[in-house]
């Protein structure tokens, strides 16, 4: 069963960068995961898809600034040129048979 | 473009039932596995359910199995989830969101919904 684990918070100045971390339990270290953000009141809103050779795919609108890597289990999103509107919760997701599964989140403080 | 739109969360008493839906629009339902997703007041993303194209493959969490049920009518454009036996912990706005999932990979949920709420409570 895979089982995904992110960090509860960061924080980074405004047009800085901040770099966030999904693992991958042992055993789903290859498994590709989803990047999706979650703005205050607001539903989620998939990112990206990204592949455990660093590879991603981004949803339709989601800017530049928006990328993620890999490095063995952990797979990463990383925010360039932060902006207010980047406050937000940021999960991972990944599947396996007859499963989906996130992580618990990470709350993305724009000091 | 692409909508999903939910609807029928309520208020219910513990131990009652509630069918809520999520009606697509702008692209092919078939196409898609669709799951449903629910978050408690201040808490992370819960995965509840999916359900196939065609529907013949389904599975559900743990928390939910054998009191909730999904279900699809792709000539109506709609997802469905029946849930019986609700119990205070099921009190969540729950979203319907949509995969492309096809020998054992997936794109992720690349759309969602805005959510409807269900609140369990005497």
């Amino acid at each position: 069963q895979p089982v995904l684990t992110q960090s509860p918070s960061a924080s980074a100045s405004l047009g800085a960068s901040v770099k966030l971390t999904c693992t991958l339990n042992s055993g789903h270290t290859r498994s590709a995961i989803a990047w999706h953000q979650q703005q205050p009141e607001k539903g989620p809103r998939y990112l990206m898809k990204l592949n455990s050779d660093g590879s991603h795919s981004k949803g339709d609108g989601i800017p530049d600034r928006f990328s993620g890597s890999s490095s063995g289990a952990e797979r990463y999103l990383t925010i360039s040129s932060l902006q207010s509107e980047d406050e937000a919760d940021y999960y991972c997701q990944t599947w396996g048979t007859g499963i989906r599964v996130f992580g618990s989140g990470t709350k993305v403080t724009v000091l | 473009q692409v909508q999903l739109v939910e609807s029928g969360g309520d208020l219910v008493e513990p131990g009652g039932s509630l069918t809520i839906s999520c009606e697509a629009s702008g692209f092919t339902l078939s196409d898609y596995y669709m799951s449903w997703i629910r978050q408690a007041p201040g808490k992370g993303l819960e995965w509840v359910s999916y359900i196939s194209g065609s529907g013949t493959s389904i599975d559900y969490a743990d928390s939910v199995k054998g009191r909730f049920s999904i279900s699809r009518d792709n000539a109506k454009n709609s997802l469905y989830l029946q849930m019986n036996s609700l119990r205070a912990e099921d009190t969540a706005v729950y979203y319907c969101a949509r995969e492309l999932y096809d020998y054992y990979d997936s794109s992720g949920f690349d759309d969602w919904g805005q959510g409807t709420l269900v609140t369990v409570s005497s």
